[in-house]
């Protein structure tokens, strides 16, 4: 069964950074781009970026510029976001998500999606 | 960035009802527009992809339409498994953007 799955809700402090990860089964890991996007409680989806699992390029939004990392391990068909300096407005669930078409650009819908990471910041 | 304004922000709609989602884009993206349904607690679902193809497994009530900046999803006759948060998004250029979201609520 085609599916990802994520690592379990995290509490962070201030400041400090956090790592996500998705684990693909079902599919060839390295056919399809990886896309990870946000949700803060009771606001909407906000995308911050996606990852080649092939190549490892990447393309993060403006707003994440300095602050994400996302990276894969082909072996382990895991791709992971690792987002630094969290404040409390980093509070969200997030979610990593399938592109639909293999070997597309960047530029697809998401038909897979994780179960979501709920993260909370909080000192 | 493109802006993705939904509209209605929410409605009210009764079971069999037909509903009507608009999504207009700040520039045109070329149909490169996905829509999303989502239940409280849950990841998104994918429904529409391209504007108006539809999903495996998606109910045929379900269909969209549109080109250039605006684009609509339709339920035809909305069922109890349909309210719900219903997103679209552009994936036209980076950075990809959704819209604001339509709650879909029981009248």
């Amino acid at each position: 069964q085609v599916q990802l799955v994520q690592s379990g809700a995290v509490v962070k402090k201030p400041g400090a950074s956090v790592k996500v990860s998705c684990k693909a089964f079902g599919y060839t890991f390295t056919g399809y781009f990886i896309h990870w996007v946000r949700q803060a409680p009771g606001q909407g989806l906000e995308w911050m970026g996606w990852i080649n699992p092939n190549s490892g390029a990447t393309n993060y939004a403006q707003n994440f510029q300095g602050s994400v990392t996302m990276t894969r391990d082909t072996s382990r068909s895991t791709a992971y976001m690792d987002l630094g300096g969290l404040t409390p407005d980093d509070t969200a669930v997030y979610y990593c998500a399938r592109e639909r078409t293999r070997s597309s650009s960047g530029n697809d819908a998401c038909d897979i999606w994780g179960q979501g990471t709920m993260v909370t910041v909080s000192s | 960035d493109i802006q993705m304004t939904q509209s209605p922000s929410s409605l009210s709609a009764s079971v069999g009802d037909r509903v009507t989602i608009t999504c207009r884009a700040s520039q045109s993206i070329s149909r490169l527009l996905h829509w999303y349904q989502q239940i409280p607690g849950k990841a998104p679902r994918f429904l529409i992809y391209g504007a108006s193809s539809l999903q495996s497994g998606v109910p045929s009530r379900f269909s969209g339409s549109g080109s250039g900046t605006d684009y609509t999803l339709t339920i035809s006759s909305v069922q109890p498994e349909d309210f719900a948060t219903y997103y679209c998004q552009q994936t036209y250029t980076t950075p990809v953007t959704f819209g604001g979201g339509t709650k879909v609520e029981i009248k």
